[in-house]
This record gives C-alpha cells, sequence and structure tokens, in this order.
C-alpha cells in the first residue's frame, strides 16, 4: 500500500536574499530543538539547535527562533546561497520517561534562484 | 576519525524476505535511531535505543524490529511483514540525556524487486 505522509512544501528564494523557514513542533514538554539541512540522497547534517531555555540563538548566516507560546520555530538564513538549496527539517527532542526520543517535522524544500 | 557508517548503500530484496541494515558508531553515543524517508517526505521514526539491550517503537515500528547487543551497534530488520519497504533509511546516534544533536549516516536505499 502507500506511505502515509505529507509532501514537502517549497520555498523558492533569489540569490542574496533572507530565507525563513517555519516549522510547527508537537510537544510542549520538548526541550531541545534542532535544524537539519539534508541534499539528495544524503543523511541530514546538522545546521543548529537550540535549547527551551532561549528564544533565539545565533549562528554563521543562520538564526533560530523559538516561540514556546505557540509552539514554533523559525530558521533563518541570510544572503541565501546556491549552496543552501536542499531539504531543511526541524527535530524535537521529548523525554519519554525511558528514553529521549527524537522526531522530525515534515521539511521544506528551499530553492534559490539565481 | 569518529563517524556512524550505514551498509549497504544500496540495497535489493525479493517480495518476501528478510534483510538487515547495518549501523554502527564509533563516537561513544549511548543513542540510537532508525528513520525511513519516502521519496520527497520526512523522517519517520521507526525505533530508537537509548542503552545497550533496550529500545523502544517508533511510530512506524510494524514490520520492523531491532536488535543492540553492543553499544557501537543497531542493525534494523526489515521483515516480510513490512507491506511497503521500499524507502531511504536512515541510522543516527547522540549522546543520551545531553541535549546534543544527533549524527546521521549516509543512509540505505533499499528497493524491493
Amino acid at each position: 500500500g502507500e506511505s502515509v505522509g505529507l509532501h514537502l512544501p517549497t520555498l523558492s528564494v533569489q540569490e542574496g536574499d533572507n530565507s525563513i523557514i517555519n516549522c510547527a513542533y508537537s510537544n510542549s514538554a520538548s526541550d531541545y530543538f534542532i535544524w537539519y539541512k539534508q541534499e539528495s540522497g544524503k543523511g541530514p547534517q546538522f545546521i543548529i539547535d537550540i535549547r527551551s531555555n532561549m528564544d533565539k540563538r545565533q549562528g554563521q548566516r543562520v538564526t533560530v527562533l523559538l516561540n514556546k507560546t505557540v509552539k514554533h520555530l523559525s530558521l533563518q538564513i541570510a544572503a541565501t546561497q546556491p549552496g543552501d538549496s536542499a531539504v531543511y527539517f526541524c527535530a524535537e527532542n521529548m523525554e519519554t520517561g525511558t528514553a529521549s526520543k527524537l522526531t522530525f517535522g515534515t521539511g521544506t524544500r528551499l530553492q534559490v534562484t539565481l | 576519525d569518529g563517524g556512524i557508517t550505514q551498509s549497504p548503500k544500496y540495497l535489493f530484496r525479493k517480495e518476501g524476505q528478510n534483510v538487515t541494515l547495518s549501523c554502527e558508531q564509533n563516537l561513544n553515543h549511548d543513542a540510537m535511531y532508525w528513520y525511513r524517508q519516502d521519496p520527497g517526505q520526512g523522517l519517520r521514526l521507526i525505533y530508537y535505543s537509548q542503552i545497550v539491550n533496550d529500545f523502544q517503537k517508533g511510530d512506524i515500528a510494524e514490520g520492523y524490529s531491532v536488535s543492540r547487543e553492543k553499544k557501537e551497534s543497531f542493525p534494523l530488520t526489515v521483515t516480510s511483514a513490512q507491506k511497503n519497504p521500499t524507502a531511504f533509511y536512515l541510522c543516527a546516534s547522540t549522546r543520551w540525556a545531553m541535549n546534543t544533536e544527533a549524527f546521521f549516516g549516509q543512509g540505505t536505499r533499499l528497493t524491493v524487486v
């Protein structure tokens, strides 16, 4: 039978512009969040993370914002480059009592146009 | 160099056969995870393990089995009970309860022929 799942939304951005990728997470008890970048046929690569006691964290050209009130996470990429074209996933870490469960959002495909 | 290794990169299976995907890490990580990814879709959690000889079902565990006999290894068996096994399988590891990022292998693409 068919796999159940959602097809990836796509964000198209012109080279040099800023990109904002959004993610809604599911568990208000999650205490750690990560953004990953995945290129075709490869495993996801870490971009940036944030703990639940923070609202904002900045890296090189990337910023993650966390809004716990509405359970929303965003990734901002400054001066987007062609090499930024990939699928971006957010992940949340949930403590289940006996284990840490790392679950992913559905992902967003970022297309950088020249 | 430390890392997480999945093998093989491509795997073909006949319908009705079980197949085992390998995942090995030398990062001394406690926790390991298996995810399934279908074309154009996100990652769905199959199984995860925090310590040796213990593991938990993820969101789509039916038709899969795992073992965790060693800290470094977390093999995934795709059984004949899995009705649609063709997918990209990703293994990850992380330090348990340390809230650090998970490291991923490069994936195994399984095709049923």
